[in-house]
């Protein structure tokens, strides 16, 4: 199967402060590449939709000017969040679909990211 | 949008039972329906996918069953293991390049 990085996998960082979390493909082009953000105990919530080249497509209920999302090449995706809050501490995961063809459905996680905003 | 519902919400089997966790999806159009496994603090790892062109999949002791015309899906495990315990997901999506729409998970604990 295909792998999907993310880093860095736990970050604490203060109240007010943006962080940056990078989302990879290391054996393959992803031509999108999916944000989520998890909940202790609860499901996988989509944030965003990311397709290399153009504006990411956000989720209703998510602030666009707070979750930045980047995908400036086939391979990285990243997600600021800007200006963080202690409600903003969560696990992000993000995921990348292929472009060859082989796997036209199938998304890839990466290991997910632990955000602590105190 | 896509609503995908899953129940139930948690599930305990003893050792050698089946276990069955069942979705319904909202969206006709969907036509790609996989299910993840996740243990705690892990990213969600695929088990098994069904495309709406097949009725049901299985591999070794996982199955998963779809009904189309009535929107639902499920997952069937045989011989249950205490390795199973995680969270379930199911989820559905339309073509490439949209997103999947999971449902809320289903805690399954194997008691040996």
């Amino acid at each position: 199967g295909a792998v999907v990085s993310q880093h860095p996998s736990r970050v604490i960082c203060k109240s007010g402060t943006s962080v940056k979390i990078e989302c990879r493909s290391l054996d393959f082009q992803a031509t999108t590449m999916f944000w989520y953000r998890q909940f202790p105990k609860k499901s996988l919530m989509l944030m965003a939709t990311s397709n290399e080249g153009s504006k990411a497509t956000y989720e209703q209920g998510v602030e666009k000017d707070k979750f930045l999302i980047n995908h400036a090449s086939l391979t990285l995706s990243t997600l600021t969040v800007t200006s963080a809050h202690p409600e903003d501490s969560s696990f992000y995961i993000c995921s990348a679909r292929g472009r060859d063809g082989r796997h036209p459905y199938e998304q890839y996680f990466g290991p997910g990211t632990r955000l602590t905003v105190t | 949008g896509e609503n995908v519902e899953q129940h139930p919400s948690t599930l305990s089997v003893q050792e050698g039972d089946s276990a069955v966790i069942k979705c319904t999806y909202s969206d006709s159009a969907s036509n790609y329906f996989p299910w993840y496994k996740q243990e705690l603090g892990k990213r969600p790892q695929l088990i098994i996918d069904i495309r709406s062109n097949v009725g049901e999949k299985k591999d070794q002791r996982i199955a998963v069953t779809l009904n189309k015309t009535a929107k639902h899906f499920s997952l069937h495990i045989t011989e249950t293991q205490p390795e199973d315990s995680a969270v379930y997901f199911c989820a559905a999506s339309r073509n490439s390049g949209y997103a999947l729409n999971f449902g809320k998970g289903t805690s399954l604990l194997v008691t040996p």
